[in-house]
């Protein structure tokens, strides 16, 4: 079954301090790798879009990564901000007939002063 | 630019209540979608319009009715809610044909409870 998983499940860091967030994911045949913010009480916000050929991808603070061959990803935060607290969504997205989203649960992120 | 507007944004139902959700986006864009979204599970897709007048299942339709009423809104409607319908509901819509090939862009959510 194709699944995404990401670790860790909640994170709280300190305000100025760096973070990963890693995603690892089974899906077959694979297409392309998203990254979302989703602040509590409202919807996902993109940060990047990776297809395969793609190793890193930048917006910002945010930097994600990709590596196809072992299926994993992260999204790195550099010097965090208090508006950095929120959940993390990983997505990958089926290639070839389905055409599906397949969405991590997402890592909970608290930036605290 | 509202990008894409859900309403109502809470409502609690009694088990066997319909209603529909509303969902409206002004970014011109070809495909809409709606998602649950449930504590310790990812988004799953309950139906979606690929364009203007069509419309197709999702991974978790049962329940569930919607109307692509025209280009602009798509609506969801529950006939006969269900305490298992508890969940937060998101529209979004895309520029292109399918959810995995265009940037997704969402609405703010609708919190539905069935008592």
């Amino acid at each position: 079954k194709n699944q995404v998983e990401q670790s860790p499940q909640s994170l709280i860091i300190l305000e100025g301090k760096n973070c990963t967030l890693q995603c690892n994911y089974t899906v077959s045949p694979f297409s392309n790798l998203r990254w979302y913010k989703q602040d509590t009480g409202r919807g996902p916000v993109s940060l990047t879009i990776m297809t395969f050929s793609e190793n890193t991808k930048s917006n910002g603070r945010y930097t994600a990564t990709l590596d196809a061959d072992t299926k994993q990803s992260s999204l790195h935060i550099t010097a965090s901000q208090l508006s950095d607290s929120a959940s993390y969504i990983c997505v990958v997205s089926e290639g070839g007939a389905t055409n599906k989203l397949i969405f991590g649960t997402g890592t909970l992120l608290a930036v605290q002063p | 630019n509202a990008g894409v507007t859900q309403t109502p944004k809470f409502q609690v139902l009694k088990t066997g209540q319909s209603m529909t959700l509303q969902c409206a986006q002004d970014m011109n864009h070809n495909s809409m979608y709606w998602y649950r979204q449930d504590p310790g599970m990812g988004l799953r897709l309950i139906y979606y319009s690929a364009s203007e007048g069509t419309t197709d299942k999702g991974e978790v339709p049962n329940g569930y009715n919607v109307s692509r009423l025209n280009k602009r809104e798509f609506s969801l409607r529950l006939e006969s809610a269900a305490p298992s319908q508890t969940s937060v509901y998101f529209c979004a819509s895309s520029a292109r044909g399918t959810e995995n090939t265009g940037e997704l862009f969402f609405g703010e959510g609708s919190r539905l409870t069935v008592l």
